[in-house]
């Protein structure tokens, strides 16, 4: 089935540092891509769209130039957090959605990067 | 806009205890609906979905049936395990490949022996 890998599961910054998270679709192309900031106990709240070839379309109240996302091939999101502070630490997770499957087949999560910001 | 209301957690059962999970949604048109599961540091994974009304989408013992009449989707499962303890997402979406899912808020579930 469709595989959405995420990396990493895990990282500690330094806060003022930059965080690249990748997201890869291990079996099918995906030409949008979806990232979502998850808080402790709380839903998924979507922050961008990731379109291969342009530009990501960003939801209300998302800062573009702080969260960066780069959509370079089929195959391949990435999302940086760029002068990372403590706020920023978060669950981030990716999902893509197969193609020829649309909304009606579901979408295929990543596994999630745990960013703490100290 | 679109937007999925769910009964507040967190459910506590007994194992082999029947477990439903209110899901109720606003959207226009004929959303697909979804029940996605999130394991205690994990990523979410597809439980079951519906396409259209009157659908009954059904999973690992987990059953919901997509109600237009009552913008509906609950989860139901018959005899809850503890390996079941997760929180539970009910999301819609329109058709496209394109299209976000709108996810509720999520609940979780904690089954004890």
């Amino acid at each position: 089935g469709a595989v959405v890998s995420q990396h990493p599961s895990w990282v500690i910054c330094k806060s003022g540092t930059s965080v690249k998270i990748e997201c890869r679709s291990l079996d099918f192309q995906a030409t949008t891509m979806f990232w979502y900031r998850q808080f402790p106990k709380q839903s998924l709240m979507l922050m961008a769209t990731s379109n291969e070839g342009s530009k990501a379309t960003y939801e209300q109240g998302v800062e573009k130039d702080k969260f960066l996302i780069n959509h370079a091939s089929l195959t391949l999101s990435t999302l940086t957090v760029t002068s990372a502070h403590p706020e920023d630490s978060s669950f981030y997770i990716c999902s893509a959605s197969p193609p020829g499957g649309r909304a009606n087949y579901g979408y295929t999560f990543g596994s999630g990067t745990r960013l703490t910001v100290v | 806009g679109d937007s999925v209301t769910q009964m507040e957690g967190p459910v506590t059962l007994s194992e082999e205890a029947f477990l439903t999970i209110n899901c109720t949604y606003t959207a226009t048109g004929y959303p697909s609906l979804f029940w996605y599961v999130q394991y205690p540091g994990e990523g979410l994974q597809l439980l079951l979905k519906a396409t259209k009304a009157d659908d009954k989408g059904s999973n690992k013992g987990f059953e919901a049936t997509y109600r237009k009449e009552t913008t509906s989707f609950h989860l139901e499962k018959g005899s809850v395990q503890v390996s079941d303890s997760a929180v539970y997402f009910c999301a819609l979406s329109h058709t496209g490949t394109a299209s976000k899912l709108t996810f509720g808020t999520g609940t979780r579930l904690q089954v004890t022996l």
